[in-house]
């Protein structure tokens, strides 16, 4: 078990270029996450995977936003068209969801992709 | 829509106190309560996660209690070490995951050697 990565750890773009962050689930766990986290505030929730279906998209989750998770292992958050905005540290996190509609499972994260947009 | 507040925002104290970090929740429908740990500029470390039919859970000098109806849970933190330092989220499931956590804004803990 070596935890959930992410890759790049910190990306400098200017507006308008699209921009790439890849992550690595810990193995086997079947959710994955991604949240948006700004200076003194908590994460917010944009978009969860379970398995390859993506199941929920938060209103965060503009149409600039896409993410991805093939055959259900890493995952990629795509965002176009970079604004200032977007600025902000972005957590990727990982679950085990042992049952149908359980009771939910502890989340674990990865260290994060900070981007700056110039 | 499920809103988390946590009280204080910061909180500075000498090592080897007692202390309890504060949070609160609007919606009581929860599925657990998570308590979480962020150091500056890195990821979030989970502490403890409560179900919403237990009352508390412990680790270690960690003991954080849940009282749905009042929509209250503390994070009790026992004999402060400075390496306790950083910041303290809480984070309410209220869809059982399929939703994601909704967090508050952290409390900001400063063990003083």
């Amino acid at each position: 078990d070596t935890g959930v990565s992410q890759d790049p750890r910190h990306k400098i773009t200017k507006r308008g270029q699209n921009v790439t962050f890849r992550c690595d689930p810990i193995s086997e766990h079947n959710r994955l996450y991604w949240y948006r986290q700004t200076l003194g505030q908590g994460p917010e929730f944009l978009t969860y995977f379970q398995n390859e279906a993506q199941l929920e998209k938060s209103r965060l989750l503009s149409d600039r936003f896409s993410a991805e998770r093939p055959k259900g292992s890493f995952s990629t958050l795509e965002i176009q068209r970079t604004e200032q905005g977007d600025s902000a540290m972005y957590l990727c996190a990982s679950s085990l969801a042992r049952l149908a509609g359980g009771l939910g499972e502890t989340q674990y994260f990865g260290p994060g992709t900070r981007l700056l947009v110039l | 829509k499920q809103e988390v507040t946590q009280i204080p925002a910061a909180l500075s104290v000498p090592e080897g106190e007692n202390l309890v970090l504060n949070c609160s929740f609007t919606d009581s429908a929860i599925y657990n309560l998570q308590w979480f740990r962020q150091d500056p500029g890195k990821g979030l470390t989970s502490l403890l996660l409560i179900q919403s039919s237990q009352r508390e859970q412990t680790s270690g000098r960690l003991n954080a209690s849940l009282d749905k109806s009042s929509g209250r849970s503390t994070l009790y933190i026992a004999a402060s070490q400075p390496g306790d330092s950083a910041t303290y989220l809480c984070a309410a499931d209220s869809g059982g995951g399929a939703d994601g956590l909704t967090f508050g804004k952290g409390t900001h803990l400063i063990i003083q050697p």
